[in-house]
């Protein structure tokens, strides 16, 4: 089965812009997480879909939002970017989410 | 919310000597945790997991233990080896919370 993949791989926007991620899940799969990686908070929880409903979200401010559609990929979207929007954002998909999380290659996001 | 500590945050062992990584947890009903193991520049792979009804899990050189009382769980490696050189993560979840809370990492270096 193919893995996990993120597209893109890599992004540079600057202040102000808003992106957009998306990950399509290994197939099967219907839980899609997103996770905020920094070298300085590490792993943070972003928000968690399943069958296209939000099941959970983190801390983060509204700013950041996602989605999932009926063929369970999922998107998320920032707006408004700040300097601090600068990481590398992972999403990981389960059978349900209680199984193994398997993660995505990330997509490293610079604002500059 | 759920808080996961790990300690130690960086592990300098001999090649071929043990290592040994550990985890507190703050929510009781906590019931999953899962170790991830994370190279320079890829992605974080799941490489053992335990339950909350099981107190030990092994894996050929890798083995976690859990102990509930105390709300901490650890991550053992044997006979270390340099490809095990990486970063480690510890996580928790709560069923039906849909999130996993990560510990902030350990660099494990392995020395030849």
């Amino acid at each position: 089965k193919a893995g996990v993949t993120q597209t893109p791989r890599y992004l540079i926007k600057t202040r102000g812009q808003q992106v957009t991620l998306s990950c399509s899940p290994i197939s099967g799969h219907r839980s899609v997480s997103w996770y905020q990686q920094t070298p300085g908070q590490g792993l943070q929880f972003l928000f968690e879909y399943f069958s296209e409903t939000q099941r959970n979200k983190g801390n983060f401010p509204g700013r950041f939002s996602g989605r999932q559609f009926s063929n369970s990929r999922s998107e998320m979207n920032v707006s408004t970017l700040e300097l601090g929007d600068s990481a590398l954002y992972l999403c990981a998909s389960s059978l349900e989410y209680a199984d193994t999380q398997y993660f995505g290659p990330g997509t490293r996001l610079t604002v500059l | 919310g759920e808080n996961v500590e790990q300690h130690p945050s960086t592990l300098s062992v001999q090649e071929g000597d043990s290592a040994v990584i550990k985890c507190t947890y703050s929510d009781s009903a906590s019931n999953y945790f899962p170790w991830y193991k994370q190279e320079l520049g890829k992605r974080p792979q799941l490489i053992i997991d335990i339950r909350s009804n099981v107190g030990e899990k092994k894996d050929q050189r890798i083995a976690v233990t859990l102990n509930k009382t105390a709300k901490h769980f650890s991550l053992h490696i044997t006979e270390t080896q340099p490809e095990d050189s990486a970063v480690y993560f510890c996580a928790a979840s709560i069923n039906n919370d849909y999130k996993l809370s990560f510990g902030a990492g350990t660099t494990v270096t392995v020395r030849a």
